[in-house]
């Protein structure tokens, strides 16, 4: 089973308006943390935002929100006002279990992604 | 945050070949990972190091395939007899005490 889903190969949005790039993940472990991660076509992976499992209050970092609904396990990305610059491909990313100095966990597990196109 | 930088940005080189990636982190952090990325493909784990060990390996990462921190600053990745399937983008990443990583620009790697 995929431990990180995204069901959305490609999405278009029109430039200024809100989308959100969907994404469920999968886990028995209480701690862990969602991240969304930013590709565009020059190949770099720019971060985005994160949300612990023990946050109550949704990530927000400018135009980003993370919508985090842990009883349906999902943690949709939410971009508002989309700009050109927007267009990328989005991977949504989970690291299970808690982490710990000194500890061996961190790792992420990634999605496919979503290529998001902004339209003018 | 500059966070990681990467050397080359593109190596070419004959399958059979070694190749040793570098990754330089700006500042001094213990935990470092290496992922690579097939075209169009998802991002994959390879492996962690902390405090200059490895600390998790994925079952990509196997004997062909190894790491150092051969100076205490650069961060390496070796691929010891590369196959075309070694193709892809290799991202070295940081980790902060707050748990987010941060990646490197990354080394596209093709191997003909």
């Amino acid at each position: 089973a995929q431990k990180i889903t995204q069901t959305q190969p490609g999405m278009f949005v029109q430039e200024k308006e809100a989308v959100t790039l969907d994404c469920t993940y999968d886990t028995s472990d209480q701690s862990y943390g969602l991240f969304w991660y930013k590709q565009p076509s020059s190949g770099e992976m720019i971060f985005l935002i994160y949300q612990g499992s023990y946050d109550e209050q949704n990530a927000t970092e400018g135009r980003y929100s993370l919508n985090f609904q842990k009883a349906r396990k999902s943690a949709n990305l939410v971009i508002s006002a989309s700009q050109l610059g927007d267009s990328a491909m989005y991977f949504c990313a989970m690291r299970e279990g808690s982490v710990s100095y000194g500890g061996s966990q961190g790792n992420l597990i990634f999605g496919k992604g979503t290529k998001l196109s902004v339209k003018p | 945050e500059p966070e990681v930088t990467q050397t080359p940005s593109h190596q070419v080189t004959q399958m059979g070949q070694e190749v040793i990636l570098r990754c330089v982190p700006i500042s001094n952090h213990l935990y470092f990972y290496w992922y690579r990325q097939i075209l169009g493909q998802k991002v994959e784990f390879l492996v962690s190091f902390y405090n200059n060990e490895i600390s998790e390996k994925s079952e990509i990462f196997d004997d062909q395939f190894s790491v150092e921190r051969p100076d205490g600053s650069n961060f390496t990745l070796k691929i010891r007899s590369t196959k075309l399937e070694d193709s892809a983008m290799y991202f070295c990443a940081k980790r902060t005490g707050t748990d987010t990583q941060y990646f490197g620009p990354g080394t596209r790697l093709t191997v003909l």
